[in-house]
């Protein structure tokens, strides 16, 4: 499977201030994905990030709140914008596991938890 | 209703028992089914991959799918304290990017 970093591991922010979260995958990927997950909740997809055109977002996910870059196909960054404590939570990217898995078959990142106080 | 629905839990069984998680899904279209263990702290590990109606079974790990009664199931062999994780059941609805994960079922194995 693909071997993916994110950085940084945890964080403490203050409010109104804003976060990039940077994810480095070893092997090259189409597609990343980007998920929240809430303290003692699942996981919610924030956003597909692909290579070469904008990342797609899902209903209640704004570019202007979490802006996402993908300057390659082994990388990708999510801002948190303009944070308050509602952001609290474990944001975690993913990728393909690639070679012989299937497509679809999803790895993650070990997260990175930020808190806004 | 949600997309995908687990039982929280918490399950609890005794060591070298049997424990069965259980997962439903609501759009029919679903195409691909996967079982992910998340440890406390940790982010999710991907356990088992299903597509066909049927059994899978990867060691101590067999996975069940009912595509007509629109049901994932999980069992877990000869349960080890190692296994008392979180059990995330994720589904892919339609177009590639489309994952939707269950609530999760919290499983305890008692030594």
């Amino acid at each position: 499977s693909a071997v993916i970093s994110q950085k940084p591991s945890r964080d403490i922010c203050q409010r109104g201030t804003s976060l990039t979260i940077q994810c480095q995958v070893d092997s090259q990927v189409t597609m990343m994905f980007w998920y929240r997950q809430q303290p003692g909740q699942s996981l919610t997809l924030i956003a597909t990030a692909n290579q070469g055109s904008e990342a797609t977002y899902e209903s209640g996910f704004v570019i202007d709140k979490f802006p996402i870059s993908r300057p390659n196909l082994t990388f990708s960054t999510l801002t948190v914008s303009n944070m308050s404590p509602e952001d609290s939570s474990i944001y975690l990217c993913s990728a393909p596991g690639g070679g012989q898995r299937p497509v679809d078959e999803q790895f993650f990142g070990p997260g990175t938890r930020l808190t806004v106080l | 209703q949600k997309e995908v629905e687990q039982n929280s839990g918490p399950l609890s069984v005794p060591e070298g028992a049997i424990a069965s998680l259980n997962c439903t899904y609501s759009d029919r279209g679903s195409q691909s089914f996967f079982w992910y263990r998340q440890y406390s702290g940790k982010s999710p590990e991907l356990i088992m991959s299903i597509y066909s109606n049927g059994d899978k079974e990867d060691g101590r790990f067999t996975a069940q799918l009912n595509k007509a009664s629109q049901y994932v199931s999980l069992l877990i062999r000869d349960s080890q304290p190692s296994d008392s994780a979180t059990y995330l059941c994720a589904v892919r609805v339609g177009n590639f990017n489309k994952f939707y994960f269950g609530s999760g079922t919290k499983l305890n194995v008692k030594p």
